[in-house]
């Protein structure tokens, strides 16, 4: 079947630090992927997406690349700012339908 | 432009009984998105509308759960016999021009449902 699974949270930062939070996937034939955040108070929005292996989807200084053979999307970024705070979701869109499988989501926290 | 917006934003109910959750998708957009965020827990696909018809409805848990979209515009969600399991957050989504799998689908800020 087709599953997300992402690090586990609460992730907690201090500003200008580093940020990995890992997902890996399991599909059937070739999914395209996404990450979805959720800042406190909003709506799910799309943060970043890769629709085919190698590509490298950016936003907001966030970056993500689809790697086929470790089956990874793993969501980075330099230098976080307080504004950042949120709950990360990574998904996947496994082909033939429109749906989206999600991970359970990591919460972020970044402490100026 | 509006976003996607879903009425009520919380509903209480007590078990048993039939509730209705409404989607107003963005104009325009022709694939509409329900999904369903118990606590803790990522999003779980329901059911996918291409314009009037169900597209996919693989999400659905039982028969106790349908949902509507008529006139290929606003959808209901409905919930017959509620049950306590069925508390959760409602996601709605739309996407313009579906069929690539690669759409970026755009969230309505959610209906909190408690079934008591």
């Amino acid at each position: 079947g087709n599953s997300v699974t992402q690090m586990e949270g609460p992730v907690t930062l201090s500003e200008e630090a580093f940020l990995t939070i890992n997902c890996t996937y399991t599909a059937t034939g070739y999914p395209s992927l996404f990450w979805y955040v959720q800042y406190p108070g909003e709506g799910l929005q799309l943060l970043l997406k890769a629709t085919k292996a190698d590509d490298k989807g950016s936003n907001k200084g966030f970056e993500a690349t689809y790697r086929k053979e470790t089956t990874s999307f793993h969501l980075e970024k330099g230098s976080v700012q307080v504004s950042d705070s949120a709950v990360y979701f990574c998904a996947l869109n496994p082909g033939g339908s429109e749906k989206l499988v999600f991970g359970k989501g990591t919460k972020l926290t970044v402490n100026p | 432009g509006a976003g996607v917006s879903q009425t009520p934003s919380n509903k209480v109910t007590e078990k048993g009984k039939y509730v209705e959750l409404r989607c107003d998708p963005i104009s325009g957009h022709t694939a509409l998105y329900w999904y369903r965020q118990s606590l803790g827990q990522g999003p779980e696909f329901l059911i996918y509308f291409q314009g009037t018809g169900a597209a996919d409805d693989s999400g659905l848990p039982n028969d106790r759960f349908f949902a509507v979209r008529p006139e290929g515009s606003v959808s209901t969600l409905k919930i017959q016999r509620t049950e306590r399991g069925d508390s959760a957050v409602y996601l709605c989504a739309s996407s313009p021009n579906p069929g690539t799998g690669q759409e970026t689908q755009y969230f309505g800020p959610g209906t909190r449902l408690l079934v008591l």
